[in-house]
């Protein structure tokens, strides 16, 4: 298994900001993922977060807006850029460790943007 | 593509009540299955999983068996507590990038 510590945990932002997300695993993982999470609804996959190379985005998301990075396998960050009311939503990172089947999940941030 | 559909909520029942909550997919080859569970306020937990066809998988008395012929995963409980209202997630994972496939996700309220 594997502890996901996702920080902050929430913040409220003021449109035009970036805010940096963190995740740090306790474990090496082999995969990282960051998804986003719109109020009662399911979760979208942004990006998979690849370890010293750029992060494979899915469609409709861009690197300009949600860069990340992985410097190692055990640590993430996203940053949503130049946000909007539209970015409010919950983000979550998650992992896979190795020799595992199954994705853990960090606590979640939960954003604001005002 | 892959896709999973579960049936939509919310789910209410009572206290002590048998719950299932159904789960179908679409997949090529052969992906690995899961339950995860949202509780208020909180982050995903994995509840269980199956890696492949007839495992059963099971955990805190729900459970779900892995059907490839009927392409299913549906979740079951014999006797749902207040403490199990949740938001309950059925996904398959693709083995070749562990990337999971979501369902819409059900919304589960149990009353006293």
């Amino acid at each position: 298994s594997a502890v996901i510590s996702q920080k902050p945990s929430r913040d409220i932002c003021q449109r035009g900001t970036s805010l940096t997300i963190q995740c740090q695993v306790d474990s090496q993982v082999t995969m990282m993922f960051w998804y986003r999470q719109q109020p009662g609804q399911s979760l979208t996959l942004i990006a998979t977060a690849n370890q010293g190379s750029e992060a494979t985005y899915e469609s409709g998301f861009v690197i300009d807006k949600f860069p990340i990075s992985r410097p190692n396998l055990t640590f993430s960050t996203l940053t949503v850029s130049n946000m909007s009311p539209e970015d409010s939503s919950i983000y979550l990172c998650s992992g896979v460790p190795r020799g595992n089947t199954e994705a853990f999940f960090g606590q979640g941030t939960r954003l604001t943007v005002v | 593509g892959n896709s999973v559909t579960q049936m939509e909520g919310p789910v209410t029942l009572s206290e002590e009540a048998f719950l299932t909550i159904n789960c179908t997919y679409t997949a090529t080859g052969y992906p690995s299955l899961f339950w995860y569970v949202q509780y208020p306020g909180e982050g995903l937990q994995l509840l269980l999983k199956a890696t492949k066809a007839d495992d059963k998988g099971s955990n805190k008395g729900f459970e779900a068996t892995y059907r490839k012929e009927t392409t299913s995963f549906h979740l079951e409980k014999g006797s749902v507590q207040v403490s199990d209202s949740a938001v309950y997630f059925c996904a398959l994972s693709d083995r070749r990038n562990y990337q999971l496939i979501w369902g819409a996700g059900t919304k589960l309220i149990i009353k006293p």
